[in-house]
């Protein structure tokens, strides 16, 4: 069954700093993973897409590592500011024969950043 | 990035009433659009995937005659909540894609739609 897990589940950081956010997936035949931000009561909004081929992926102040052998990703946020309080969702697509994809959500990190 | 829009962005209706929501690609067409919900402090739920003047696909244990799914147009697609029950109140967001399902084009999501069932 293909499934994606983030770590933590929520955090809280002060503004300024950095942080790590973990996803980790058993989705196959991989495909690409994706990070969203959701802001909340708005939908998601791309931050950065990998495929099997890449192991990192910036945005901004956004960077997104991708280990496919482990099966791992993080996303990775530097100085943090008060509008990256957020939830950040993990996509991870397979890819089957035919051309067939199915995304499977993670359930997110609850990020809050405080003054 | 592309834009897609959803209507309303929030709407109270009462238990056994009927409520659509509309979804839009203000900038490029939609072969395919998805539609999901999402429960508080919950991930997004696939309910249905939908080509462009075709069915749409529902996800198992979505019902499709509660749940109407329109994508007559490659810019707009609707989703219908038929018989509303307060348990069908959620955040519904809709999703956009240049390709069909299954390509490897990017997915754009709308800002959601609140359904709130009295």
């Amino acid at each position: 069954k293909n499934q994606v897990e983030q770590s933590p589940q929520s955090l809280i950081i002060l503004e300024g700093k950095n942080c790590t956010l973990q996803c980790n997936y058993t989705v196959s035949p991989f495909s690409n993973l994706r990070w969203y931000k959701q802001d909340t009561g708005r939908g998601p909004v791309s931050l950065t897409i990998m495929t099997f081929s890449e192991n990192t992926k910036s945005n901004g102040r956004y960077t997104a590592t991708l280990d496919a052998d482990t099966k791992q990703s993080s996303l990775h946020i530097t100085a943090s500011q008060l509008s990256d309080s957020a939830s950040y969702i993990c996509v991870v697509s397979a890819r089957y024969s035919g051309g067939y994809q199915k995304v499977t959500f993670g359930t997110g990190t609850k990020l809050q950043v405080i003054p | 990035g592309a834009v897609v829009s959803q209507h309303p962005s929030r709407v109270i209706c009462k238990s056994g009433t009927s409520v659509k929501i509309e979804c839009r690609s203000l900038d490029f067409q939609a072969t395919t659009m998805f539609w999901y919900r999402q429960f508080p402090k919950k991930s997004l739920m696939l309910m249905a995937t939908s080509n462009e003047g075709s069915k749409a696909t529902y996800e198992q244990g979505v019902e499709k005659d509660k749940f109407l799914i329109n994508h007559a147009s490659l810019t707009l697609s609707t989703l219908t909540v038929t018989s509303a029950h307060p348990e069908d109140s959620s955040f519904y967001i809709c999703s956009a894609r240049e390709g069909l399902a299954g390509s490897s084009y990017e997915q754009y999501f709308g800002p959601g739609t609140r359904l709130t069932v009295t």
